[in-house]
């Protein structure tokens, strides 16, 4: 049974600050791992996708790395704003690779 | 990608009415849909999959007496929430399977539906 793990939970950086959220993730026969945003009360956005056979992926301010074989992925944000206050959820497929296993989050706030 | 609109957004209800919540692939079709549910402070978990033509399956602990799931077309998947109590309110969101829509094995999710039973 896949289970992801991420870590920290919270939190909290002045504005300008790079951070990095973390990730893992305990079965490593994964084809792809999402990063999504959670707005309160708000649906998912999908931030970065990376397939297996890649090592990060980037947008904009964020980029993604994919270790498979430690079972990690770490998102960095650099330059952190106020509008990037949210909860990042980390999500790999498990089960027959049509569901979506999700960590619970790491809750994010930057403040100004 | 896949877009997948989920209606409503929120919803209150009064404890032991029941609730609709809709789910429509927009630009595909979908045999298989994803419900998923996430109460404060805790993760999305998966509570049943929404099969075209036949039955919902449902991940242990889900009663599917109360959770009617119901996929009569390839675009569109309902989650009725019946005799709802205030233990239910919870965030709902579906998903379309990775790849639905395309080559691309990305997950898409509806915007998720906000229920308060009071």
């Amino acid at each position: 049974k896949q289970e992801v793990t991420q870590i920290p939970a919270a939190l909290s950086v002045p504005e300008g600050e790079n951070l990095v959220l973390n990730c893992s993730f305990t079965d490593s026969a994964i084809y792809n791992l999402q990063w999504f945003r959670q707005d309160p009360g708000k649906g998912l956005t999908s931030l970065l996708l990376i397939q297996s056979s890649q090592r990060e992926q980037t947008s904009g301010r964020l980029n993604a790395s994919l270790d498979k074989s430690s079972g990690r992925s770490t998102l960095y944000i650099a330059a952190s704003q106020p509008g990037d206050s949210a909860t990042y959820l980390c999500a790999v497929p498990s089960g027959g690779y049509q569901k979506v296993t999700f960590g619970i989050g790491t809750k994010l706030q930057v403040i100004p | 990608g896949a877009v997948v609109s989920q209606h409503p957004s929120w919803v209150i209800c009064k404890s032991g009415t029941s609730v609709k919540i809709e789910c429509r692939s927009l630009d595909f079709q979908a045999t298989t849909m994803f419900w998923y549910r996430q109460f404060p402070k805790q993760s999305l978990m998966l509570m049943a999959t929404s099969n075209e033509g036949s039955k919902a399956t449902y991940e242990q602990g889900v009663e599917k007496d109360k959770f009617l799931i119901n996929h009569a077309s390839l675009t569109l998947s309902t989650l009725t929430v019946t005799s709802a109590h205030p233990e239910d309110s919870s965030f709902y969101i579906c998903s379309a399977p990775p790849g639905a829509g395309g080559g691309n094995t990305e997950a898409f999710f509806g915007q998720g539906t906000r229920l308060t039973v009071v």
